[in-house]
């Protein structure tokens, strides 16, 4: 099976910048996404990465190292809305995905 | 709106009977997926489709069915629900069934089964 770690809940305060790990053992890899779920609402795509390097999108960065089975995603001048759970997911190469638990994500003020 | 919808928004049943979670997109999009997603356990697959008329078994198939009849439609059946099957069920959709393709979720139907 394939084997997705993140952690399960991390606490920040409003402005700071939260890293949130993601590190995955699976059966092959063909990129990396994350999404952000609201409480109960539906998973929206953050980003995918499919080769080694940071990629940036305003306030959120995603970073890969496939030697290392790990990734990042990088939460910028946090806010408010910023707090819901962040999903790793690898596509291992059987065209699905494969998800971690997910980090949920507290801001305070 | 474009995008994926899901009915019922939520559903309390009895043990034993039969239900079905509907799911429809506009979108065109050829793969359509079925998770459920349980505290501390993330989301799983149950059942996917890469194209109209073909399905295929995710993780957790077992006491689940999947029809895909044409492209729009993908709903999932619970032929003789258990307890153990409540759970919050997200439909997911991607324009192809590539490995780089971004999948786009519906709302999702909580249900519960007593």
């Amino acid at each position: 099976g394939q084997n997705i770690d993140q952690p399960t809940e991390m606490t920040a305060t409003e402005g700071a910048i939260v890293q949130i790990n993601c590190t995955y053992q699976t059966s092959g890899f063909n990129g990396l996404f994350w999404y952000q779920q609201h409480a109960g609402e539906a998973p929206t795509f953050l980003s995918y990465n499919v080769l080694d390097g940071l990629e940036e999108k305003g306030r959120f960065s995603s970073f890969l190292s496939r030697s290392k089975g790990y990734s990042y995603l990088l939460l910028k001048e946090l806010q408010m809305k910023d707090s819901a759970s962040y999903l790793c997911a690898v596509a291992p190469g059987d065209y699905k995905l494969s998800f971690g638990a997910g980090t949920t994500v507290t801001v305070r003020a | 709106i474009a995008g994926i919808t899901q009915a019922p928004t939520s559903q309390i049943l009895a043990a034993g009977r039969r239900m079905t979670l509907r799911c429809t997109q506009d979108m065109r999009h050829n793969a359509m997926y079925w998770y459920r997603q349980d505290l501390g356990l993330g989301l799983r697959l149950i059942h996917y489709s890469n194209t109209a008329g073909t399905t295929g078994k995710g993780e957790v198939p077992d006491g689940y069915s999947v029809s895909r009849a044409n492209t729009d439609d993908f709903p999932l059946t619970l032929a003789s629900a258990v307890p153990s099957q409540t759970s919050v069920y997200f439909c997911a959709s991607s324009a192809k069934a590539g490995e780089g393709d971004t999948q786009y979720f519906g709302p999702g139907t909580r249900l519960t089964v007593l």
